[in-house]
């Protein structure tokens, strides 16, 4: 089975602007979450998204959006980027929300300047 | 709340032994183990639920001690492929739901020597 795939893996932005990312989860996987990394920290929460819902969010600004589709895929939004944005992105899947496994996906690499 | 893993990291020939700690100050509902490479995401190793329960698979184990809000993650004769950061996140609650996300830790940098 494929696992979680996101898309694009590199990106570079110029301060302001927006950026759309995208992950599709493992088939038969309902949940989407996604987190921040910054070098040297773990994951960061910033969102859960649960058959086309958002179920939960993190300390992020209202800069930062995202979305489900009916196949479960979703999008993570940014807007007004600024240079501390600059991170892996990484999206996890997971059968259902609640405590499960969560597997997570190669990430995108955003770089602001 | 962050959770407090320990060490920060550890440095062992291959073969031998090592614990990676994860403490919380909050009441943990489950606990979840990861190991990510350097350029590469984090890899799901086991999750721990509420319980105490110990899992295992091959010659890496865990174990929750919910009264001390502790997770315990044992690596037996380790192997060179075992190198990289582990990072524990936890879900706080009585309820479970996930809907907070996992909260990790800063991550135990492991390094396995030949």
């Amino acid at each position: 089975d494929a696992g979680v795939t996101q898309s694009p893996t590199h990106l570079i932005k110029t301060r302001g602007q927006h950026v759309t990312l995208r992950c599709s989860p493992i088939s038969g996987h309902k949940s989407v979450s996604w987190y921040q990394q910054v070098l040297g920290q773990g994951p960061q929460f910033i969102f859960q998204y649960y058959e086309k819902e958002e179920r939960g969010r993190g300390n992020f600004p209202d800069r930062f959006s995202a979305r489900q589709f009916p196949n479960y895929s979703s999008e993570l939004n940014v807007n007004a980027l600024l240079l501390g944005d600059s991170a892996l992105y990484l999206c996890a899947s997971s059968r259902m929300t609640g405590s499960y496994e969560q597997y997570f996906g190669p990430g995108t690499r955003l770089t602001v300047t | 709340q962050q959770p407090v893993q320990s060490p920060q990291a550890v440095i062992l020939r291959e073969g031998e032994d090592a614990v990676i700690n994860c403490s919380s100050s909050k009441a943990l509902y489950s606990v979840h183990w990861y190991r990510q490479k350097h350029g590469e995401a984090p890899v799901f190793l086991m999750i721990l639920l509420k319980g105490g329960e110990q899992k295992g698979h091959d010659k890496i184990s865990a174990s929750f001690n919910e009264k001390k809000q502790q997770s315990s993650l044992y690596l037996t004769a380790s192997q060179l492929s075992y190198s990289g950061t582990y990072f524990c996140g936890t879900e706080i609650g009585a309820g479970g739901g996930g809907a907070d996300g996992l909260t990790f830790g800063k991550g135990t940098h492991l390094i396995i020597q030949p």
